[in-house]
């Protein structure tokens, strides 16, 4: 089975600039996510979808981030204008199902450098 | 207090020793934990949830204690390749899930 893809998997780009990143999904789950990993840090949700909804975007900064997801199935997060403080490795996640019982299996990573 | 807590270490332990990490969290009506696995420069993996009887899978050991709040994760005979960051969640409100930061173990020959 193959495992949830995103790309790049790495980005550098200059503060005030603007960057998107691509998640593809397992085949078949309906939720996913989107998490920004701070070095030293545990991974921190900012979207959460259930198919083409939007479940959870508490913890989106919406003045500079936003995220879609057509169709019910790819999706893509994106950043602008960019500052220093958003290099992370920013994680897409997806789970057969919403709820909290559910395991969630991650992506390999983007990993974002905002200089 | 953070909403969840774990001492992020680093436990450095040799091989075949014994290493127990707690993990503390701050909303009394959590009803989901588990612990996630993450190596280095590579995604979380479920390692093991965590039921209120407390669970073992092979050398891994989670308990949960409700009152005190919090979860612990014991390892058994720890090998090299048991070198990763440990990394605890807990659903703290709703369907959200929270990770803590991690406790990183080396597991040394």
């Amino acid at each position: 089975e193959a495992g949830v893809a995103q790309s790049p998997r790495y980005k550098i780009i200059e503060k005030r600039q603007s960057v998107a990143f691509w998640c593809n999904p397992i085949s078949g789950h309906a939720t996913l996510y989107w998490y920004q990993q701070i070095l030293g840090q545990g991974p921190k949700l900012l979207i959460q979808f259930q198919n083409n909804g939007v479940v959870d975007d508490s913890q989106l900064p919406k003045d500079r981030f936003s995220a879609e997801r057509l169709k019910g199935v790819d999706s893509t997060l994106k950043i602008q204008p960019a500052k220093l403080e958003d290099s992370a490795v920013y994680l897409c996640a997806s789970s057969q199902l919403a709820g909290i019982s559910y395991e969630q299996y991650f992506g390999p990573g983007t990993r974002l450098t905002v200089t | 207090r953070k909403e969840v807590e774990q001492d992020p270490g680093p436990f450095n332990v040799p091989e075949g020793a014994t290493v127990a990490f707690n993990c503390t969290y701050s909303n009394s009506a959590s009803q989901s934990f588990f612990w996630y696995r993450q190596d280095c420069r590579k995604e979380p993996k479920l390692l093991m949830s965590v039921y209120s009887s407390g669970n073992e899978d092979g050398r891994f050991t989670a308990q949960l204690n409700r009152a005190s709040q919090y979860i612990s994760l014991l390892i058994r005979d720890s090998k090299l390749s048991d070198s990763a960051t440990y990394l605890c969640v807990v659903n703290l409100y709703g369907n959200k899930l929270v990770f803590g930061a991690g406790t990183i173990l080396r597991v040394k020959s």
